[in-house]
């Protein structure tokens, strides 16, 4: 089955610094990859996600890249506020399968 | 209108007993889930039910049995509870089974003492 390994498990940047999460997948066949942003006693939220036909996904602060030959995806989140601290799941999926999480960066940005 | 919910929010009790929780999802979606997040925020799939069917039964102790009543439920009942399932539980829901966004519930804090 799927096994998604994600990095580095907590990340602290300074207020105004970009922040960089990455994953890599091992199913080839893995075509959905979405990025969940969990804060502190709340239900993972969806923030955005790529699809294998995509190299590149932006949402205003965020972007996403896949780069499916070597199987691996990465967050990018610019000028970070502190309304960004969370923990932040990457997954992917071949699509019969449910989603396989990476195991959560815990992102601190300091004011 | 929450999308997907689930009670209890909280749930504490002692070792051995049997408890249930409860899903419900107004999105019309075909696929549900029950996924487990420990004490490290680990989130793992345990169960994956389509059009109320099971679809996927993770490595889940059979003490965890889920039943879905129709496409819109998913239950989690759970026997002689140990401490060891101390963790927060999350239903979810998505329109098919993958390959897109899974909407999650609030959670269910079970502490087992």
């Amino acid at each position: 089955g799927e096994n998604v390994e994600q990095h580095p498990s907590t990340l602290s940047v300074q207020e105004g610094d970009s922040a960089v999460i990455k994953c890599t997948y091992s199913d080839s066949a893995s075509n959905y990859f979405p990025w969940y942003k969990q804060e502190l006693g709340k239900r993972p939220q969806l923030i955005i996600d790529i699809r294998s036909n995509v190299g590149e996904k932006k949402d205003q602060r965020i972007a996403v890249t896949l780069n499916k030959t070597a199987k691996h995806f990465s967050l990018h989140i610019t000028e970070t506020q502190p309304e960004d601290s969370a923990v932040y799941f990457c997954a992917a999926s071949p699509g019969n399968t449910p989603l396989v999480f990476g195991k959560g960066t815990r992102l601190s940005v300091i004011a | 209108d929450t999308a997907v919910s689930q009670t209890p929010k909280y749930l504490v009790t002692q070792m051995g007993n049997d408890k249930s929780i409860k899903c419900e999802q107004n999105l019309g979606h075909d696929t549900m889930y029950w996924y487990k997040q420990d004490s490290k925020k680990f989130l793992k799939i345990m169960f994956s039910y389509n059009n109320k069917e099971l679809i996927i039964n993770e490595t889940v102790p059979n003490r965890f049995s889920p039943k879905s009543p129709d496409k819109a439920h998913l239950n989690l009942h759970i026997n002689s509870l140990e401490l060891g399932d101390s963790a927060v539980y999350f239903c979810a829901s998505s329109q098919s089974q993958g390959n897109t966004e899974a909407f999650f519930g609030q959670g269910t804090r079970l502490t087992v003492v």
